[in-house]
């Protein structure tokens, strides 16, 4: 399976503040996706990152605050932007490749102070 | 769209003994579905996956999970449980066509007490 790395692994930020996560794969892979965690919570799907078109981006996530990039099959950034405390989350990015299941990150641990 | 109830949200289990960590999943369409374990302060990992084929998947740490198609359901159990199994539980449910992106379910903290 693929190994997928996260960084950074964890952060505190100030508000109002946009911090920009890395996903890297060791591997080509054909879809990438941004999950966040809130605390004691299950996972959502932020988005879909798909290489050389924009991001797909799920009901109650918009572009302007979560900036998605794809530059290539084996890469993704996020970007968490104006943050609040709402924001503080776990950030995980999973990859899949044709009917493998989703591999995931360490994750992302955000906090908002 | 498809939906993912975990029913228990948490189950204390005393070690040695059998634990059943229930799933079902609503879907108008085939599905593929998982469980992720999440040790604390780490990320997700695959525990096991129905694809398709024999409707009684295993892992390798003893955990197993039957597809039962007309319940919808996709419970994970273990025979005799350990300390180490002590995590939050995810079922997962995507379909078989479109983005493949994940639906979880709610999860379900295992807490094995000595």
């Amino acid at each position: 399976s693929a190994v997928i790395s996260q960084k950074p692994s964890r952060d505190i930020c100030q508000r109002g503040t946009s911090l920009t996560i890395q996903c890297q794969v060791d591997s080509q892979v054909t879809m990438m996706f941004w999950y966040r965690q809130q605390p004691g919570q299950s996972l959502t799907l932020i988005a879909t990152a798909n290489q050389g078109s924009e991001a797909t981006y799920e009901s109650g996530f918009v572009i302007d605050k979560f900036p998605i990039s794809r530059p290539n099959l084996t890469f993704s950034t996020l970007t968490v932007s104006n943050m609040s405390p709402e924001d503080s989350s776990i950030y995980l990015c999973s990859v899949s490749t044709g009917d493998q299941p989703q591999h995931f990150g360490d994750g992302t641990r955000l906090s908002i102070l | 769209a498809q939906s993912v109830t975990q029913l228990d949200s948490q189950v204390p289990v005393f070690e040695e003994a059998p634990v059943e960590l229930r799933c079902n999943y609503s879907s108008s369409v085939s599905v593929y579905l998982f469980w992720y374990v999440q040790y604390p302060n780490q990320g997700l990992q695959l525990l096991l996956k129905y694809l398709s084929g024999s409707t009684l998947v295993e892992s390798i740490n003893g955990f197993e999970a039957e597809f039962n198609k007309s319940q919808t359901s996709f419970h994970l159990r273990k025979p005799s449980v350990h300390i180490s199994d002590t995590a939050e539980y995810f079922c997962a449910v995507t379909t078989d066509t479109g983005r493949r992106a994940l639906t979880f379910g709610s999860g379900t903290r295992l807490q094995v007490q000595p």
